[in-house]
């Protein structure tokens, strides 16, 4: 178990550019997350997928955010045309649907995006 | 924005006294969370709670949720500087969507010698 990796840890970028960010999760879970946390606040939802699918995406998120899985195992967030508000720790998280404790969300590290 | 609110924001106690944090949601929960998120760290799961009224303890944390299933709280006894953090509580508000979790606003704990 090597626990969840993200890459980058930290992004700079200009706004107007797209980013992309990596999510890598534990070895066969097939459940995965996308937060965003800003300074001072929780976790904020943006989307899920389990295996390749997209189950649920935060109305919150605008048509700039996109999130994929195409084989169910790692995942990537791209965000289209920065805004300096799209500032903020991207967390990933994942969970199995086939241990005792299918709700446990186990986080990444983070990826750390500043938009100047 | 965010729907479950926690009290206090901060706290900061000397070592060896105890500490709590209270989470209230705007709608009923089919479940509760916390989690621990440490200093430039991730947040961490410490538990989940299903039951109305159901109380869970861990060495010195005590978690407890509400009977009306729209609050909860965690009680550390006798805390440590390795109990430093901010505490969160999560929950799926939605019902029928148990994986989209609302986290809390958090309350973030000091702890000196």
């Amino acid at each position: 178990d090597t626990g969840v990796s993200q890459n980058p840890r930290h992004k700079i970028t200009k706004r107007g550019q797209n980013v992309t960010f990596r999510c890598d999760p534990i070895s066969e879970h097939n459940r995965l997350y996308w937060y965003r946390q800003t300074l001072g606040q929780g976790p904020e939802f943006l989307t899920y997928f389990q295996n390749e699918a997209q189950l649920e995406k935060s109305r919150l998120l605008s048509d700039r955010f996109s999130a994929e899985r195409p084989k169910g195992s790692f995942s990537t967030l791209e965000i289209q045309r920065t805004e300096q508000g799209d500032s903020a720790m991207y967390l990933c998280a994942s969970s199995s649907a086939l241990t005792a404790r299918p709700y446990e969300q186990y986080f990444g590290p983070g990826t750390r995006l500043t938009v100047t | 924005g965010q729907q479950v609110m926690q009290i206090p924001q901060y706290q900061h106690v000397q070592e060896g006294e105890d500490f709590t944090t209270y989470c209230n949601s705007s709608t009923t929960l089919s479940n509760i969370q916390w989690y621990k998120q440490r200093p430039g760290g991730h947040p961490v799961f410490l538990i989940q709670l299903v039951k109305s009224g159901e109380v869970k303890k861990q060495k010195r944390l005590t978690f407890q949720f509400g009977e009306a299933k729209k609050n909860s709280s965690l009680h550390i006894t006798a805390t440590q500087t390795t109990d430093v953090g901010t505490y969160f509580c999560a929950g799926p508000l939605a019902p029928g969507t148990a994986s989209k979790l609302t986290f809390g606003t958090g309350t973030r704990l000091q702890v000196t010698l």
